[in-house]
């Protein structure tokens, strides 16, 4: 069963930094692509992030690029999203999520909430 | 950037009834389109590939159609644990996209 778990999030002051992980299982890490998306309270899905399987290509939203790193360790089963420069715009719960057989998602984490004060 | 509009915002139906909803994008692509099954609490669900193939485990009475610029997502008959949000997304082209979303709720 394919598994993935967010974790790092929290409360953080705005111009902050944060570093989030996505722990994977169950199934072959370093085969996948990866993405991070994102869900403002109340609001919608925001594609943030993903990064191909062995990390050499990225690709980023207009609106965190230059501020937010997508990599990975595949020794590790783990994918991370280091945030700097952080606004309140920024505030969200942060989904990792696992590429099927094109760039749609087929597997989901349960979230991980990320809370920027100004 | 391929702009996802959704329509409606909010669907109201009664359980067994049939759900019609529509996507449309700002540029026209083939199939390359997805839709997404969101309820309270949870993480987003794939329901829909390649703007028509069912993902794994995913009920009949869930289809999807379209290509260019129109996509349709069909609940046959709604069931009572179908009422969520449903999101499109498209992933013909950088940066990937979502829908605004549709709120399915009892009427």
């Amino acid at each position: 069963e394919v598994q993935l778990v967010e974790s790092g999030g929290g409360l953080v002051q705005s111009g902050g930094s944060q570093r989030l992980s996505c722990a994977a299982s169950g199934f072959t890490f370093s085969n996948y692509d990866m993405t991070w998306v994102r869900q403002a309270p109340g609001k919608g899905l925001e594609w943030v992030s993903a990064i191909t399987s062995g990390g050499r290509s990225t690709y980023y939203a207009d609106s965190v690029r230059g501020r937010f790193t997508i990599s990975r360790d595949n020794s590790k089963n783990t994918l991370y999203l280091q945030m700097i420069s952080l606004r309140a715009e920024d505030t969200a719960v942060y989904y990792c999520a696992q590429r099927g057989s094109s760039w749609h998602f087929d597997n989901w984490g349960q979230g991980v909430l990320v809370t920027v004060s100004s | 950037e391929i702009v996802m509009t959704q329509s409606p915002a909010t669907l109201s139906v009664s359980p067994g009834e049939r759900a019609t909803l529509s996507c449309r994008a700002s540029q026209s692509f083939s199939s390359n389109l997805a839709w997404y099954q969101q309820k309270p609490g949870q993480a987003p669900r794939l329901l829909i590939y390649g703007a028509s193939a069912r993902a794994t485990g995913i009920p009949v009475r869930f289809s999807g159609s379209g290509s260019g610029t129109e996509f349709t997502l069909t609940i046959s008959s709604l069931q009572s644990e179908d009422f969520a949000v449903y999101y499109c997304q498209q992933y013909n082209s950088w940066p990937l996209t979502f829908g605004g979303g549709t709120k399915v709720e009892i009427k």
